[in-house]
């Protein structure tokens, strides 16, 4: 399966825009690009998810590059509530097309 | 309303005993998948079911068992052989395509004594 890497932590102040970066670099063509995020004891739940063009949504907006090799969740105006463990994660069409496999993730803290 | 339930939400168990986690769904989803955490880690796949009857190991499977018998219920059963079994246990669901969302529980926090 490809893989992904995320920085361990980022730092934000409310209500400024948050760039959450994502390397793939081995991804495939046929990978979906997901992020989700955990608030502290809770499940996962799902942000976005795209394949080659950006993709917005309520939550969020999703920037992939052109040559899918990287992608950027992009929270508009952070707020505390926004603090949470990011995680960006592929999902490959084959045999094995509904394994969901979780890196370790990208930590945000927003302060006012 | 449609959603993904695991019970208890806390659990407490002695040494050398098995315990069975319920996760259950009634979303119709094909897909599901039970993950492990442990305090400031990533989750890591232990199994995960693509149809009724039909599972395959992840990452982490060993000391771990689980069935599929419905296609709402998906139970995982921590037996004796796992050595670390104090965590919190997730489970989640998703019609199984690519381009579909998961969805989780609020997770099962296991402590064995």
């Amino acid at each position: 399966d490809a893989k992904t890497t995320q920085p361990n932590s980022m730092e934000s102040n409310e209500e400024e825009p948050v760039h959450l970066p994502c390397n793939h670099s081995t991804i495939s063509g046929t990978d979906y690009i997901h992020w989700y995020r955990q608030l502290p004891s809770q499940g996962p739940e799902y942000v976005i998810h795209g394949l080659t063009s950006n993709v917005n949504n309520r939550m969020a907006s999703l920037a992939i590059a052109e040559d899918r090799k990287s992608s950027t969740l992009i929270l508009h105006r952070a707020t505390l509530r926004d603090a949470a463990v990011y995680y960006c994660i592929l999902r490959a069409l084959g045999g094995t097309a509904s394994k969901l496999t979780f890196g370790t993730g990208t930590r945000l803290q927003v302060t006012l | 309303d449609g959603g993904i339930t695991q019970s208890p939400k806390y659990l407490f168990r002695k040494e050398g005993q098995n315990v069975t986690l319920s996760c259950e769904q009634n979303l119709n989803h094909d897909a599901m998948y039970w993950y492990r955490q442990d305090p400031g880690q990533g989750l890591r796949l232990i199994y995960y079911s693509q149809i009724v009857n039909d599972f395959q190991k992840g990452d982490i499977a060993e000391g771990y068992s689980v069935s599929r018998e419905k296609k709402e219920s998906f139970p995982l059963t921590v037996t004796s052989a796992q050595k670390n079994p104090t965590a919190f246990y997730l489970c989640a669901s998703s019609m199984g395509r690519v381009n579909t969302e998961a969805f989780f529980g609020q997770g099962t926090r296991l402590t064995v004594v």
